[in-house]
């Protein structure tokens, strides 16, 4: 079954408000790595944490890893309508460092 | 520089028939990886290559087959297409140290009827 899950599947908001994606594995995770891809494109790279605990910042976009590295966040503050799209996370499993496996992925929609 | 280059953009076959998906990349990247995501959902690992001469399955490689001879190149073979297999698919790349991140084609959108 799907071993990375994210949470909510879908969200929609005003622009200017607040966003939260979560990433849940049933394993732990040697790193993570977030993803962004907008409709009819192909996922980019935004991000990437490795260490328990770990909190990174890219303007509006607030990434955490969780202290058992199983799971992560991404949060968005002030959404604005070029932040359209669906938010992947990505993870090695089971301690390979080669075979990355995404979560199920957040499509977020920005009413103006 | 291309960066990662699939070929073809579209594609219709009939149930049945074969092809092949092409991969090319001009970074010099060791690893290789061929995803599907059927619409609205996420990617899934279909093959992955971590140097030329070496493959590994991913969580969905039944009905698929792929060969590395190269670096550059990591063709993703159909021998006899389904419907199920109706999905967009994505090469993509990755410089192979530790944690590196992957960096994608533009896609294969693929119909199978």
């Amino acid at each position: 079954g799907q071993q990375v899950m994210q949470i909510p599947q879908y969200q929609h908001v005003q622009e200017g408000e607040d966003f939260t994606t979560y990433c849940n594995s049933s394993t732990t995770l040697s790193n993570i790595q977030w993803y962004k891809q907008r409709p009819g494109g192909h996922p980019v790279f935004l991000i990437q944490l490795v260490k328990s605990g770990e909190v990174k910042k890219q303007k509006r976009l607030t990434f955490q890893f969780g202290e058992a590295k199983k799971n992560s966040s991404l949060h968005i503050t002030a959404t604005q309508t070029t932040d359209v799209g669906t938010y992947f996370c990505a993870g090695f499993i089971g301690g390979a460092t080669n075979k990355l496996i995404f979560g199920t992925g957040t499509l977020l929609a920005v009413q103006p | 520089n291309a960066g990662v280059t699939q070929t073809p953009k579209f594609r219709i076959l009939k149930i049945g028939q074969s092809m092949t998906l092409q991969c090319a990349q001009d970074m010099n990247h060791n690893y290789m990886y061929w995803y599907r995501q059927d619409p609205g959902m996420g990617l899934k690992l279909i093959y992955y290559s971590v140097g030329a001469g070496i493959t590994d399955k991913g969580e969905v490689p039944n009905g698929y087959n792929v060969s590395r001879s190269t670096t550059e190149d990591f063709p993703l073979r159909l021998e006899l297409a389904a419907p199920s297999q109706t999905s967009v698919y994505f090469c993509a790349t990755a410089q192979g140290t530790y944690n590196s991140p992957l960096h994608f084609g533009n896609g294969t959108r693929l119909t199978v009827t």
